[in-house]
């Protein structure tokens, strides 16, 4: 298995509230993604990273902000924490071009 | 924009039968990637199929294999012999050439009967 985790696994926190998800890779791929899962939506792709510091938007980053300091750690926050963020969220770690994607368990974050 | 998308939300197929699952896409680019994953009911994200856009021949990997139409935007999965194990849900993605940006479709069930 690719050596990729994240943490929580399970949240529950309050509207309002800043929440911060960790993915960690012992890969060292380069690119790292942030996905939330919803019914009816798939995965849509949050914020990727493609290096230390090195960041960019996805379809639907409104609301959240990423950080990558280290080549092995991808920040994923939720400044406020709404419930339409509720939803299942993966982390993808990767090399370039066709490479396969590695996905994390999933962190499964319930906004109430 | 790059866009993909899954038109079946859901499919059925009988055990031993042969399924495709349609996918489209939207780019500018010329070069790109595309793929197939395919997610269980564990959540797990399996590779299934790869394709690389400069390449004419249509990707095989056992029993799957693809229909990679480039001008028309189309990459559908064809599943042969389906077996109760290949129920999931199926993504079709797409990778930029450049940027190496991933993403999704919204996925198709895939249900299997014996």
């Amino acid at each position: 298995d690719a050596g990729i985790t994240q943490s929580p696994r399970h949240k529950v926190t309050e509207t309002g509230t800043p929440v911060t998800l960790r993915c960690h890779q012992t890969e060292n791929h380069r690119y790292m993604y942030w996905y939330r899962q919803d019914p009816g939506h798939g995965l849509r792709l949050i914020h990727y990273s493609y290096g230390v510091k090195d960041t960019d938007k996805g379809e639907v980053s409104d609301g959240y902000s990423v950080s990558r300091s280290k080549t092995e750690d991808f920040l994923l926050t939720l400044e406020s924490a709404t419930s339409s963020q509720t939803s299942v969220y993966f982390c993808a770690i990767s090399k370039q071009g066709s490479a396969e994607a590695f996905f994390g368990q999933g962190t499964r974050l319930t906004v109430v | 924009a790059q866009t993909v998308t899954q038109s079946q939300p859901e499919m059925s197929v009988q055990e031993a039968e042969t399924v495709t699952l349609s996918c489209t896409y939207d780019t500018s680019e010329s070069d790109y990637y595309l793929f197939w994953y395919k997610q269980p009911p564990s959540r797990q994200m399996i590779l299934v199929i790869r394709q690389e856009a400069y390449k004419q021949q249509n990707a095989t990997e056992n029993r799957f294999s693809v229909n990679f139409q480039k001008a028309a935007k189309s990459f559908s999965l064809k599943i042969s012999d389906s077996q109760l194990g290949d129920a999931a849900m199926y993504f079709c993605a797409y990778r930029t050439y450049n940027t190496d940006k991933l993403i999704f479709g919204t996925g198709t069930r895939l249900q299997v009967f014996p």
